[in-house]
């Protein structure tokens, strides 16, 4: 089973729409959690951490359910420069890396 | 934020040569550095862990002595893909990670990646 499963998409919204992406990670040892944006043929970049209380970044919103061992990010009021990949990433001695969901921002 | 840089961001190479990929962490001691590894639509997958001054660990399915890491310095570590093959056409991703002075675990920082395309 993959350490992390994440649904590939695409995701195609319209600007101004919220957009959530979930995943899932297997091992219950797991220690920290993020979310990382890949921009085509570019190194991903930590867009946030992610904790059991969840956090808020303006108009990003991360959660973390450990019991269901789930992790979604929320983005509201879409814009076009959010169009990219995100990556679902567990860390538990190195990180282990989702395949990534696509989202395109429509005009 | 830390940088991380990688050269060549990209190389085109005949099959049977050897290339080599530098990682470089320009404003931060890396004591530790990784090589991932990533194919079209798919996730970044770890290759190897480096430390410095000691040999890299490899991840499973990963040839040692195909893809040779040295992590010679704190701020330099490179990955040597040797006999290239049309089937290690990829793209290389390394990430230093450092600690601070307390021993505690610092963020990971991605280098801009290296394109490789063997023909």
């Amino acid at each position: 089973r993959k350490e992390v499963e994440q649904d590939p998409g695409p995701f195609n919204v319209p600007e101004g729409a919220t957009v959530a992406f979930n995943c899932t990670y297997s091992n219950s040892a797991s220690q920290s959690f993020f979310w990382y944006r890949q921009d085509c043929r570019k190194e991903p970049k930590l867009l946030m951490s992610v904790y059991s209380s969840g956090n808020e970044d303006g108009r990003f919103t991360a959660q973390l359910n450990r019991a269901s061992q789930y992790i979604s990010l929320l983005i509201r009021d879409s814009k076009l420069s959010d169009s990219a990949t995100y990556l679902c990433v567990v860390y538990r001695n190195q990180f282990y890396f989702g395949t990534g969901t696509s989202l395109t921002v429509i005009p | 934020g830390a940088v991380v840089s990688q050269h060549p961001s990209w190389v085109i190479c005949k099959s049977g040569t050897s290339v080599k990929i530098e990682c470089r962490s320009l404003d931060f001691q890396a004591t530790t550095m990784f090589w991932y590894r990533q194919f079209p639509k798919q996730s970044l997958m770890l290759m190897a862990t480096s430390n410095e001054g000691s040999k890299a660990t490899y991840e499973q399915g990963v040839e040692k002595d195909k893809f040779l890491i040295n992590h010679a310095s704190l701020t330099l570590s490179t990955l040597t893909v040797t006999s290239a093959h049309p089937e290690d056409s990829s793209f290389y991703i390394c990430s230093a990670r450092g600690h601070d002075s307390g021993g505690a675990y610092n963020e990971q920082f991605f280098g801009p990646g290296t394109r490789l395309t063997v023909l």
